[in-house]
């Protein structure tokens, strides 16, 4: 499977722990983003890496919530102190970076369902 | 905040066609028509995407108006795999990263496909 993959694919945690999610874009992409998504609602933009620089960050993202691509290929979002509206499935998508070939469709793994109790 | 008004949920049976509106009244001449979809626990699917000429693929046919302020995705034969909740959002087309290739997903129509 060549798509991309996230992992893991749920993770129950208790309140005040830390967690981190783990993602691997589609090999040839260097555009790599980061959503939530909550029960009912359209996934939100959390941040946005371009290879290992994150050049962009919702407000949405708070202090306790990091983001890394060190080697411009997988990437990892950790929480830090979870609190229970972090609750969410968080989604990554990658897309290329290639002028002329890049339609604008982002491809989306699967997600991680967080649950923190 | 999401550019697009879709209808919160539509039914439609097996095997007919299901016609998806959106209403995008404050589209830029930039602006592309992008549709996804994401069936339940997956992540989001891309279909098909536009600017003003009609679009067809595999999967779908997406239908513009002539002034770009509303579209239709047509799944042509509906089956119950493509059960989904359908995104249409509008974006500057190609090349862009960051808050200009990022897509602004709305709630979406919750299609639901019956035997």
């Amino acid at each position: 499977d060549t798509g991309v993959s996230q992992d893991p694919r749920h993770k129950i945690t208790k309140r005040g722990q830390n967690v981190t999610f783990r993602c691997d874009p589609i090999s040839e992409h260097n555009r790599l983003y980061w959503y939530r998504q909550t029960l009912g609602q359209g996934p939100e933009f959390l941040t946005y890496f371009q290879n290992e620089a994150q050049l962009e960050k919702s407000r949405l993202l708070s202090d306790r919530f990091s983001a890394e691509r060190p080697k411009g290929s997988f990437s990892t979002l950790e929480i830090q102190r979870t609190e229970q509206g972090d609750s969410a499935m968080y989604l990554c998508a990658s897309s290329r970076g290639l002028a002329g070939l890049n339609t604008g469709e982002l491809f989306f793994g699967e997600g991680s369902r967080l649950t923190v109790l | 905040d999401a550019k697009t008004t879709q209808p919160p949920s539509m039914d439609c049976a097996e095997g007919r066609a299901a016609n998806l509106p959106c209403n995008h009244s404050t589209i830029s001449g930039n602006e592309y028509v992008y549709w996804y979809r994401q069936i339940h626990s997956q992540g989001p699917q891309y279909i098909i995407h536009g600017l003003k000429n009609n679009e067809t693929n595999e999967m779908a046919s997406l239908i513009i108006t002539e002034d770009r302020k509303s579209s239709t995705l047509i799944l042509p034969h509906a089956t119950l795999r493509d059960t989904a909740v359908y995104y249409c959002i509008v974006r500057v087309g190609g090349n862009y990263g960051g808050s200009q290739g990022n897509l602004i997903f709305g709630k979406g129509t919750k299609l639901s496909v019956k035997p």
